[in-house]
């Protein structure tokens, strides 16, 4: 596969679950993001990793952990979701201190989060 | 703040028309600025990325301008067709700070035949 890849495409859970999104990138990058996309809202970032390293967490709730095993994988853990957590979660990549031409985020096609 | 703002919100045009999408940021000093596309329920797929030093890019049918001393960029999509429909979003890297790019919150184009 190449470029950026996200599991589930869709899920659908319930306040109580535990659940995790999962993003692979094979583009050889050194950093990962996760946004958060709400129905007429801008996207939000959540969090970044370069080179596995957790550099920015916009504070988000604690109910939401990420977590980077290595440079091409990312994971979301989420537990103890509200409603208002359903929304469409995209996974970035990049490679950050290159050359201009490499200067841009390649984004998954995102995971439909719906919570109950 | 450094923020980015996207008129329209949305837009609806026939079929052919020649059309111009805006993206306004509200400091000069940024890295680069890219515009994106993004088909419902998709992410986002890169479609022209201009450096600070430069004043356009071309690909295709699409022309983006960059003017840093008024704030502005803007996407011109020539002889729009159906399959241009989606929302078209504005990122800004800012000079000297993180490297994370600030979003606008898009236009939403849809085009008919």
């Amino acid at each position: 596969e190449t470029g950026v890849t996200q599991t589930p495409r869709h899920l659908v859970m319930g306040m109580t679950n535990k659940k995790s999104l999962k993003c692979e990138q094979h583009l050889g990058h050194n950093a990962m993001y996760w946004y958060k996309q709400s129905a007429k809202k801008p996207l939000e970032l959540m969090f970044v990793y370069s080179l596995e390293e957790r550099v920015e967490n916009n504070s988000v709730p604690s109910r939401f952990s990420p977590e980077c095993p290595n440079s091409s994988h990312l994971f979301l853990h989420l537990h103890t979701l509200q409603p208002e957590d359903s929304a469409l979660y995209l996974c970035a990549s990049s490679q950050e201190g290159s050359s201009y031409s490499t200067d841009t985020q390649y984004f998954g096609p995102g995971t439909r989060l719906t919570v109950l | 703040k450094q923020e980015v703002t996207q008129i329209p919100a949305a837009l609806s045009v026939p079929e052919g028309e020649n059309l111009v999408l805006n993206c306004s940021f509200t400091d000069s000093a940024i890295y680069n600025l890219q515009w994106f596309r993004q088909d419902p329920g998709k992410g986002l797929t890169s479609l022209l990325l201009i450096q600070s030093s430069q004043r356009e890019q071309t690909s295709g049918r699409l022309n983006a301008s960059l003017d840093k001393s008024s704030g502005r960029s803007t996407l011109y999509i020539a002889a729009s067709q159906p399959g241009d429909s989606a929302t078209y979003l504005c990122a800004v890297k800012w000079r000297g700070g993180s490297y994370i790019p600030t979003f606008g919150r898009g236009t939403s184009l849809i085009v008919h035949p």
